[in-house]
């Protein structure tokens, strides 16, 4: 397999623009999760998913975000309209079983915001 | 209080020695805990999970929890230089198992 998939592996836009970052998760794993990385702040989760269904987006920062897993093999994290304190590191992982289970974690979006 | 708490480092340690790696966490009745190693510019990947009191041995890493104490350690015996890097301490919550919540990790540095 090869692993969870994230694209784009950087990105970096204007303030106001829209952002869409990509992930593709394992095959046959049913548990989603899109992190966010800063120095500030270290690694926060913001939303998670189970058989495609949002199960807690309580770490989603605000209404800017929104974040979709229309199928098993794909989900968007989308900030729109996007500002300088977006930027970070977003990671996308995946799990078989959730929590008490091994998460893999794709290889991350660099945004930067301008 | 934040619920999973380390010490950011960076810990300093020499090749061969034995490097030590503490967490604690605030939810008194976690249950799954775990150890995550992020080389710079990479992504997190699990080296060691525990469920139970004790110490769980894995090759040069032993991980060690202490429920009582809400305190859950690494060691790391014949440091190397590749372990170089920053460990996430990680726990699931008991208001939702699938969950986890990851320190802010400690930057482990291994000098030759």
């Amino acid at each position: 397999d090869a692993g969870v998939i994230q694209s784009p592996r950087h990105e970096v836009t204007e303030m106001g623009q829209e952002v869409t970052l990509r992930c593709k998760p394992i095959s046959g794993h049913d548990y989603l999760f899109w992190y966010r990385q800063t120095m500030m702040r270290g690694l926060e989760l913001l939303i998670y998913f189970n058989n495609n269904v949002p199960i807690d987006d309580s770490g989603m920062p605000e209404d800017r975000f929104s974040a979709k897993m229309p199928n098993a093999s794909f989900s968007t994290l989308k900030i729109q309209p996007s500002e300088p304190r977006d930027s970070a590191v977003y990671f996308c992982a995946s799990s078989f079983l959730a929590g008490a289970h091994e998460q893999y974690f794709g290889p991350g979006t660099r945004l930067t915001v301008t | 209080q934040k619920e999973v708490e380390q010490n950011s480092g960076p810990l300093s340690v020499p090749e061969g020695a034995i490097a030590s790696l503490n967490c604690t966490y605030s939810d008194r009745v976690s249950q799954s805990f775990f150890w995550y190693r992020q080389y710079s510019g990479k992504s997190p990947e699990l080296i060691m999970s525990i469920y139970s009191n004790g110490d769980k041995e894995d090759g040069r890493f032993t991980a060690q929890l202490n429920k009582a104490s809400q305190y859950v350690s690494l060691l790391i015996r014949d440091s190397q230089p590749s372990d170089s890097a920053t460990y996430l301490c990680a726990v699931t919550t008991y208001s939702s198992a699938s969950k986890i919540i990851f320190g802010s990790g400690t930057r482990l540095s291994i000098r030759p």
